[in-house]
């Protein structure tokens, strides 16, 4: 019944070894979201898209990259992490792109870097 | 810019009563949407109730009920008869049409419903 799915559920990486996160969906839905959680803070939205479209939140670090190869899998890339990049990551799909549609959300990854 | 406020880090109720979670919000957009979603401790966000700006009418799901006081930019949520499952953090979001359906969460409330 998993309706957004995402791999691992916990990765540890190497300071500075690139990490990709994956999602995928059974929704076929249009829109896909990366939003990234820190310990004991709202999710913050990194980046968005509307099928091949491609939004970034302006304040994303370049650091952050997104792939959408096509409607059901995104990934998020994370070139060189960091210490501060240690977060959940959660993965959020919706239907239409105006807020006029539920979003549904993923168990999120939790990514240590060590 | 949209911003969404909870000014309750953690609250806790006793199984069977009351409780309301409290959230402010600011916005300049006329067509917008403020929602509910519950965070259980390892488990994937899921949305309790969603409110549309334009509806005078408070939203009801079940237990779950909103105080949307528009002119007061305030949106409580009140979860009538608790129960052990509704533990869980609680967070306030906010979204318009213009924004692509990124949600603007407040910093979350975690309730814990006590036997």
């Amino acid at each position: 019944d998993a309706m957004v799915i995402q791999n691992p559920r916990y990765q540890v990486t190497q300071f500075g070894k690139p990490v990709t996160l994956s999602c995928s969906q059974t929704l076929n839905h249009n829109v896909m979201y990366w939003y990234q959680q820190k310990s004991s803070q709202a999710p913050k939205l990194l980046f968005h898209y509307y099928d091949k479209d491609f939004n970034n939140e302006a304040d994303t670090p370049d650091n952050f990259q997104s792939r959408r190869p096509n409607t059901s899998f995104c990934f998020l890339d994370i070139r060189s992490p960091g210490l501060g990049d240690a977060a959940m990551y959660l993965c959020a799909t919706s239907r239409t792109p105006d807020g006029n549609t539920e979003a549904f959300f993923g168990q999120g990854t939790r990514l240590t870097v060590v | 810019a949209q911003t969404v406020t909870q000014s309750q880090p953690e609250m806790s109720v006793q199984e069977a009563e009351t409780v309301t979670l409290s959230c402010t919000y600011d916005t300049s957009e006329n067509n917008y949407y403020l929602f509910w979603y519950k965070q259980p401790p390892s488990r994937q966000m899921i949305l309790v109730i969603r409110q549309e700006a334009y509806k005078q009418q408070n939203a009801t799901e079940n237990r779950f009920s909103v105080n949307f006081q528009k002119a007061a930019k305030s949106f409580s949520l009140k979860i009538s008869d608790s129960q052990l499952g509704d533990t869980a953090m609680y967070f306030c979001a906010s979204t318009n049409y213009n924004q692509g359906g990124k949600l603007i969460f407040g910093q979350g409330t975690e309730l814990s419903v006590k036997p």
